[in-house]
């Protein structure tokens, strides 16, 4: 079975430019979950969703980062404008309530600069 | 709040040496999960094992066990006979709320086995 799939896996953009991350969960799976990843911060989980709908956002930084999820297979996390901070690994991961559930699947992440 | 303290930044042993890791947790809820993953040099996020809050037993998976003792909120992680392919960073992670699905991971331990 696929797993997670992100695109693009390395993404490179002058400050003030719009970036789009995207993600693919696993089918079946009902909760996606966005995470940053840097050295000072280690991981943070920025939003996730729950059958598509948002459920908690408090992590995202500022009005700059927005997150949707259009249907079951597919997210985006958008950053506008960008700045050099977010600089980061960004992480998509997916989970199924039920069975095994609270088992997060990530995926191979998104290595984006902003210069 | 919710909290995960991996005090060990980084380990190094030589190949074939036991080495565990260690991880405290803070949390108030009563019902809470505990998880491990591991990042290899690749950069994924490899999930390893989910523990709840209402069982204790000890787990062993080949050469990974994992002690679980809620009188000092630790959930430790030893891997027996270490080899080159067990370098990666280690995160532990806490799952809030009564969902699970928040998680809070701990700084990371980045292991490395030298040949």
């Amino acid at each position: 079975d696929a797993g997670v799939i992100q695109s693009p896996r390395h993404e490179v953009t002058e400050m003030g430019q719009e970036v789009t991350l995207r993600c693919k969960p696993i089918s079946g799976h009902d909760y996606l979950f966005w995470y940053r990843q840097t050295m000072m911060r280690g991981l943070e989980l920025l939003i996730y969703f729950n059958n598509n709908v948002p459920i908690d956002d408090s992590g995202m930084p500022e009005d700059r980062f927005s997150a949707k999820m259009p249907n079951a297979s597919f997210s985006t996390l958008k950053i506008q404008p960008s700045e050099p901070r977010d600089s980061a690994v960004y992480f998509c991961a997916s989970s199924l309530s039920g069975g095994r559930t609270y088992e997060q699947y990530f995926g191979p992440g998104t290595r984006l600069t902003v210069t | 709040a919710q909290k995960v303290t991996q005090a060990q930044t980084e380990i190094s042993v030589v190949e074939k040496e036991d080495v565990t890791l260690d991880c405290v947790y803070e949390t108030r809820d009563t019902t809470y999960y505990l998880f491990w993953y591991k990042q290899p040099p690749s950069g994924e996020l490899v999930f390893l094992i989910r523990r709840n809050s209402f069982d204790e037993q000890n787990e062993i998976s080949g050469r990974y066990s994992w002690n679980f003792q809620k009188s000092t909120s630790s959930f430790n992680f030893t891997i027996t006979a270490s080899q080159v392919v067990d370098s990666a960073v280690y995160f532990c992670a806490l799952g809030e709320g009564g969902g699970a699905q928040k998680l809070v991971f701990g700084q990371g331990t980045r292991l490395t086995i030298n040949p």
